[in-house]
């Protein structure tokens, strides 16, 4: 298998536009992950899906973020309108059983930068 | 508030030595602990891991220690080597009933 691939591996683009990123999870895998990484917080927890039902979202910061899984092979996170402290690193991971000590599996991660 | 921490930000360890990384949680409820290791540019990797019913799980030159009533654990490598040096975070979950919570991460140099 291919792993957890994202896309697209860095972005820039300036305060305002909407961004768009995107992942195809492990095949066979239940459980997609979203994590945020920054120097201040490290890797935060944004949402995650269980059989591309979102199961919890208290971590998306605030309304400009929104996540999609239309099917088990395809997520998308949208920020919209991004603003310069969206900037950092945006880790999409997959597990078969992340909920009972199953292992992630992580993409190389999008890194955002908005000017 | 940050439920996993790791306090070192980075460490630098001479080759052939022993490298320690440190942790610790606040959430009492959490029984399952995990270490991955993070190369630039790359994702997160997995690399050892432990429940709360062990206090020691070893893995060739890796080593985490539990130590529940002081709610730390600890990751040892020995001997440490060049290829070692890279981010390493802490995570644990409620097994069955959360993801994993990672910490900061601890900037590992290994130096010839």
């Amino acid at each position: 298998d291919a792993g957890v691939i994202q896309s697209p591996r860095h972005e820039v683009t300036e305060m305002g536009q909407e961004v768009t990123l995107r992942c195809k999870p492990i095949s066979g895998h239940d459980y997609l992950f979203w994590y945020r990484q920054t120097m201040m917080r490290g890797l935060e927890l944004l949402i995650y899906f269980n059989n591309n039902v979102p199961i919890d979202d208290s971590g998306m910061p605030e309304d400009r973020f929104s996540a999609k899984m239309p099917n088990a092979s395809f997520s998308t996170l949208k920020i919209q309108p991004s603003e310069p402290r969206d900037s950092a690193v945006y880790f999409c991971a997959s597990s078969l059983d992340a909920l009972n000590t199953g292992e992630l599996f992580f993409g190389e991660g999008s890194r955002l930068t908005v000017l | 508030d940050q439920q996993v921490k790791q306090n070192s930000p980075s460490l630098s360890v001479q080759e052939g030595r022993i490298s320690i990384l440190n942790c610790d949680y606040t959430n009492s409820m959490f029984d399952y602990f995990l270490w991955y290791k993070k190369y630039p540019a790359e994702g997160p990797t997995f690399l050892i891991s432990i429940s709360s019913i062990k206090d020691k799980n070893e893995d060739g030159r890796f080593t985490v220690f539990l130590n529940k009533s002081a709610k730390h654990l600890s990751l040892h490598i020995v001997p440490s080597q060049p290829g070692d040096s890279a981010v390493y975070f802490c995570a644990a979950s409620v097994s069955g009933n959360t993801p994993l919570v990672f910490g900061k991460g601890t900037r590992l140099s290994v130096i010839a």
